[in-house]
């Protein structure tokens, strides 16, 4: 079985301050698939990025980083300098070999930036 | 390309009732799914389709149906609609083969509630 959790569930930060949202994951493949997705006031769904099980490689994409971590199931989500823009439902999500097509989503972390 | 696309973008219906949900999408796609967001809560999965023809149950199928009779076309169908069904219905696509599947691509939502 494969479970994604997002125990955060609402984090509320000053504009200019980082976050860090928290994402674990459990699944008995070695193979595997992991996403971020942001989802605005608006509504819509917005791929952020996308590691396999075997990129542990960290990635930085300007004022975003993550930071995958097999050895705790952890792949966490950081904003730099975070920006009022900035606010939304942030979601983790899994895919597995074993579940081909199923994405596995967290609950998902709502992000407050205040001026 | 227009992406994904999903009618209507908003819906009543009284009990009972049925309709159809549209998602075309562009991109030649062969992986398409449908998702329920409830409020304050991620995604779950009702029905994906790995390509035309092909269609299989994801976590809250009960009360839907679904065919894929073309690449880019992929209905959702609610039977006897019930309270419990108002949520925002969100479609999305990716390309994958055996061996990888890429990030999703999300339509804009159908926002249903039954009366």
């Amino acid at each position: 079985a494969q479970k994604v959790t997002q125990a955060q569930t609402e984090i509320s930060v000053v504009e200019k301050e980082d976050v860090t949202l928290d994402c674990v994951y459990e699944t008995r493949d070695t193979t595997y698939y992991l996403f971020w997705y942001k989802q605005p006031p608006s509504g819509e769904l917005v791929f952020l990025i996308r590691r396999n099980s075997f990129d542990e490689q960290n990635e930085i994409s300007g004022r975003y980083s993550w930071n995958f971590q097999k050895s705790t199931s952890s792949f966490n989500f950081t904003i730099t300098a975070s920006q009022v823009v900035d606010s939304a439902v942030y979601f983790c999500a899994l895919l597995t070999t074993d579940s081909w097509g199923k994405f596995q989503f967290g609950a998902g972390t709502q992000v407050v930036v205040t001026p | 390309n227009a992406g994904v696309t999903q009618t209507p973008k908003f819906r009543i219906l009284k009990i009972g009732q049925s309709m159809t949900l549209q998602c075309t999408q562009d991109m030649n796609h062969n992986y398409m799914y449908w998702y329920r967001q409830d409020p304050g809560m991620g995604l779950k999965l009702i029905y994906y389709s790995v390509g035309a023809g092909i269609t299989d149950k994801g976590e809250v199928p009960n009360g839907y149906n679904v065919s894929r009779s073309t690449t880019e076309d992929f209905p959702l169908r609610l039977e006897l609609a019930a309270p419990s069904q108002t949520s925002v219905y969100f479609c999305a696509s990716s390309y994958g083969t055996s061996g990888s599947l890429n990030e999703q691509f999300f339509g804009p939502g159908t926002r249903l509630t039954v009366l």
